[in-house]
């Protein structure tokens, strides 16, 4: 399996930036995701890596090295609405996700 | 496009009964579909993976028969909670993935289920 790790909880103000630390151990590494939960909704897909580097994606960044088992997302420019549990997801194989347990970010005014 | 439906969107049974969730690709043909649940404040365990015609792989620690399911089509997937119990409610969400750039998953909106 995939041990996946994120932080439990971060809070951030309004129009600030913020950023989610993941790191994984996994074999057959094949993707990694991120998604926005909130409350009592699924998931929704937020951004893909499968390579180094840096993917930017309006005001969210996701960042991979494979040779570290790192990942970072990046909020910009923080809106009340992006107040949201932020899952951090590993594939291994064709579609298997493996989820962390997901990172609560309170926006506050 | 990328749209997954479920229902019910929340359901309430006695302990003992039976309940079916269905979980729909609306826009598109998802050639695997997969069932979690997640508890309140956890992350989402996989409990199945099903593909269109053929038998579901369960996790490890996931009993099939008591968690049902079949993938009728394409583009319909039902899991059956059988003789519900209270430890059996959870939040149930399926996702679908199809021929994506990525191949990933869209999640459908969630069941909430409550056993008495």
């Amino acid at each position: 399996g995939q041990n996946i790790d994120q932080p439990t909880e971060m809070t951030a103000t309004e129009g600030a930036i913020v950023q989610i630390n993941c790191t994984y151990q996994t074999s057959g590494f094949n993707g990694l995701f991120w998604y926005q939960q909130h409350a009592g909704e699924a998931p929704t897909f937020l951004s893909y890596n499968v390579l180094d580097g840096l993917e930017e994606k309006g005001r969210f960044s996701s960042f991979l090295s494979r040779s570290k088992g790192y990942s970072y997302l990046l909020l910009k420019e923080l809106q009340m609405k992006d107040s949201a549990s932020y899952l951090c997801a590993v594939r291994a194989g064709d579609y298997k996700l493996s989820f962390g347990a997901g990172t609560t970010v309170t926006v506050r005014a | 496009g990328a749209v997954v439906s479920q229902h019910p969107s929340w359901v309430i049974c006695k302990s003992g009964t039976s309940v079916k969730i269905e979980c729909r690709s609306l826009d598109f043909q998802a050639t695997t579909m997969f069932w979690y649940r997640q508890f309140p404040k956890q992350s989402l365990m996989l409990m199945a993976t099903s593909n269109e015609g053929s038998k579901a792989t369960y996790e490890q620690g996931v009993e099939k028969d008591k968690f049902l399911i079949n993938h009728a089509s394409l583009t319909l997937s039902t899991l059956t909670v059988t003789s519900a119990h209270p430890e059996d409610s959870s939040f149930y969400i399926c996702s679908a993935a199809g021929e994506r750039e990525f191949g990933e998953q869209f999640f459908g909106p969630g069941t909430r289920l409550t056993v008495l």
